[in-house]
């Protein structure tokens, strides 16, 4: 089966500091693989969307980035952390259903504090 | 016009009663459908895919799908406590991998 790890599961760090976050998935190939931001409160934003290594779409433009250094790893960056990204950051996996649908299953997400 | 509408919500429900969530959506080129549960400080939670016109059952779970009105509604029958959480309605459009979410709706079922 598959699984979906995320972390740290928890993050507090100042302004204008770096950020990395990780994303592994296990049991599956060649995964789609997304971020999405929560804010307390709010909707699902979507960030970024990988269909494949190295492949990489951004959704909104903002100072954070995303890399896919291999088939099952997705990472979020930022060199400068801004209080606005503050929220609940979560990776998703999908591939292709028997019906060519693709169903979306979150990992346990990070909250970020920014202060 | 936001892409995907939910009932703004909180549901308050007593116990044993029919939760009921609706959804609209505006691209009709819409062609797959789905229901998360999100409990506080959790991650979203796949429950139900939907992708004909018509019921799908589930447990105490019923999807109703009418692509003509372009709505998509949740049941909940016999609400329990731990079915207390926000429900997502996401959608995609043909076989895009991209989802579109609703803001969610918050439901309470009360004992």
């Amino acid at each position: 089966s598959q699984t979906i790890h995320q972390w740290p599961a928890t993050l507090v760090q100042p302004v204008g500091s770096p950020l990395s976050l990780e994303c592994t998935v296990e049991g599956t190939s060649n995964p789609n693989l997304y971020w999405y931001r929560q804010a307390a409160g709010r909707g699902l934003q979507l960030l970024f969307y990988s269909v494949g290594i190295g492949q990489i779409s951004s959704e909104v433009p903002q100072n954070l980035s995303a890399s896919r250094p291999q088939d099952r790893q997705f990472i979020l960056s930022s060199k400068k952390l801004l209080l606005s990204d503050s929220g609940f950051y979560l990776c998703a996996w999908s591939v292709r259903g028997r019906r060519g649908t693709y169903e979306q299953y979150f990992g346990p997400g990070t909250r970020l504090t920014v202060t | 016009q936001k892409e995907v509408e939910q009932n703004s919500g909180p549901l308050s429900v007593p116990e044993g009663a029919i939760a009921s969530l609706n959804c609209t959506y505006s691209d009709r080129g819409s062609q797959s459908f789905f229901w998360y549960r999100q409990y506080s400080g959790k991650s979203p939670e796949l429950i139900m895919s939907i992708y004909s016109n018509g019921d799908k059952e589930d447990g105490r779970f019923t999807a109703q799908l009418n692509k003509a009105s372009q709505y998509v509604s949740l049941l909940i029958r016999d609400s329990q406590p731990s079915d207390s959480a926000t429900y997502l309605c996401a959608v995609a459009r043909g076989n895009d991998y991209k989802l579109s979410f609703g803001a969610g709706t918050t439901v309470t079922v009360r004992a």
